[in-house]
């Protein structure tokens, strides 16, 4: 199985600010791997999907990046609506899996 | 615009099957090209892929959960189910369902708490 680690689980940055996330699987993965975001209450909503590619009617300040093992979720300049947690997840095999969050405050 | 919408009896008492039913709408199971899929949240934590089920039936599992589940598809409802067995209070849990493309979910159901308690 695949093992997806996120890091850091939690961090707190000011309103403008640029945010990194980062995801590292346990094997390469390719390219198969996506972001959601999940706000209080709500379910999971996709970000980015196949590592870099947006979500139609997300956000520009989002992006993401990496290959392989390693990837990158940024926002480029943060804002007020952007308080959630942030979740990885591995589509190269099953089962799938997902990281343990970040959760990202200001 | 497609919906997800996850149902169920509510409260479930240890050694019970925990049984669940989402309800899809704008977009037919029938057509094919996707697969349905069940993932849950413990309070406070991580998500966890349950597993996934094709139009045609076909499914793949957990295999941490495999041999507790069942997941099932209605195409003439346009609907599918979760059936967990022997449940624990291990398995309190906001359960959602979801539509998958590539093993990457792409519409969620907003989720429902499943509290496993005597």
């Amino acid at each position: 199985d695949i093992q997806m680690t996120q890091s850091p689980s939690s961090l707190s940055a000011s309103v403008g600010d640029r945010v990194t996330v980062a995801c590292r699987a346990s094997q390469s993965i390719a390219g198969y791997l996506h972001w959601y975001q999940q706000k209080p209450g709500k379910a999971p909503k996709r970000l980015i999907y196949s590592a870099s590619t947006l979500e139609s009617g997300v956000p520009s300040r989002f992006s993401g990046s990496g290959f392989g093992t390693d990837f990158t979720l940024t926002i480029t300049s943060l804002q007020p609506e952007d308080v959630a947690i942030y979740f990885c997840q591995q589509g190269y095999s099953r089962p799938l899996s997902f990281g343990g969050g970040t959760k990202v405050e200001i | 615009q497609v919906q997800l919408q996850e149902s169920g009896p509510g409260p479930v008492k240890p050694s019970q099957t925990l049984s669940l039913t989402c309800a899809v709408s704008g977009y037919s199971i029938s057509r094919g090209g996707y697969s349905w899929s069940w993932v849950r949240q413990h309070p406070g934590k991580g998500l966890e892929w349950i597993g996934y089920v094709y139009n045609t039936g076909t499914t793949y599992y957990n295999p941490s959960l495999k041999s507790r589940i069942a997941i099932s598809v209605d195409t003439s409802k346009n609907q599918f189910s979760l059936k967990l067995s022997s449940v624990t209070a291990a398995d309190t849990a906001v359960y959602f369902c979801a539509r998958v493309y590539n093993d990457c979910f792409d519409y969620w159901g907003q989720g429902t708490l499943v509290t496993v308690s005597s």
